[in-house]
């Protein structure tokens, strides 16, 4: 059973709108989540994180929102450029594991148009 | 930030070689780090944890004997795999952390392709 699941495999935006990328999660043990970027043939580079005492964290044009309830997190980048095309990977973790062995789901293909 | 450095970033062997894949942690030492295998437009699955003086941990249906682990020094980890077959394919990446409850590093990773 797949206890981190991104049900789009891909997403479509015009360049200076908005992306918004959704993860659920099945098992109520996580309490850390990641999100990462990856390019083909490179290994992936973290985004940013939030922690269950959270329901939102936001870095410049990345913001994760996390709703416990519904098991639910999503990332939005706002304005969304050419160069965040990649593959974008929702990862879940506890706060007593090291961030390093995470599950993660199975990854959105973000593409930007210009 | 912190760096893992991840060699070889390409290899191809011939089946029934072995072939060893190197993890550094170039700016901080780490305790444990962590082997991911890729197949193509799949996610990222934990084949191990690779423990620094003491064996690795193996995740349900990785055949330790395949996937051989050391973890010599703080800085290093290896990932040897042995008797390769063609469906040993893939992209492996390794990672690590400076600490609890932070991001993770990952290196680059390392295609390999058993003909």
């Amino acid at each position: 059973d797949q206890q981190v699941k991104q049900n789009s495999p891909s997403l479509s935006v015009q360049e200076g709108r908005i992306s918004i990328l959704n993860c659920d999660y099945t098992n109520s043990m996580f309490d850390y989540f990641l999100w990462y970027k990856k390019y083909p043939a490179e290994g992936p580079t973290f985004l940013i994180s939030i922690s269950s005492i959270k329901d939102k964290n936001e870095d410049g044009r990345f913001t994760v929102f996390l709703n416990k309830s519904a098991k639910h997190l999503s990332l939005h980048i706002v304005p969304s450029q050419p160069g965040d095309s990649a593959v974008y990977f929702c990862a879940a973790t506890s706060l007593n594991t090291n961030a390093g062995k995470s599950t993660f789901g199975d990854g959105t293909t973000l593409t930007v148009k210009p | 930030g912190a760096v893992v450095s991840q060699h070889p970033s390409r290899v191809i062997c011939k089946s029934g070689t072995s072939v060893k894949i190197e993890c550094r942690s170039l700016d901080f030492q780490a305790t444990t780090m962590f082997w991911y295998r890729q197949f193509p437009k799949q996610s990222l699955m934990l084949m191990a944890t690779s423990n620094e003086g003491s064996k690795a941990t193996y995740e349900q249906g990785v055949e330790k004997d395949k996937f051989l682990i050391n973890h010599a020094s703080l800085t290093l980890s290896t990932l040897t795999v042995t008797s390769a077959h063609p469906e040993d394919s893939s992209f492996y990446i390794c990672s690590a952390d400076p600490s609890l409850n932070t991001e993770a590093f990952f290196g680059q990773g390392t295609r390999l392709t058993v003909v």
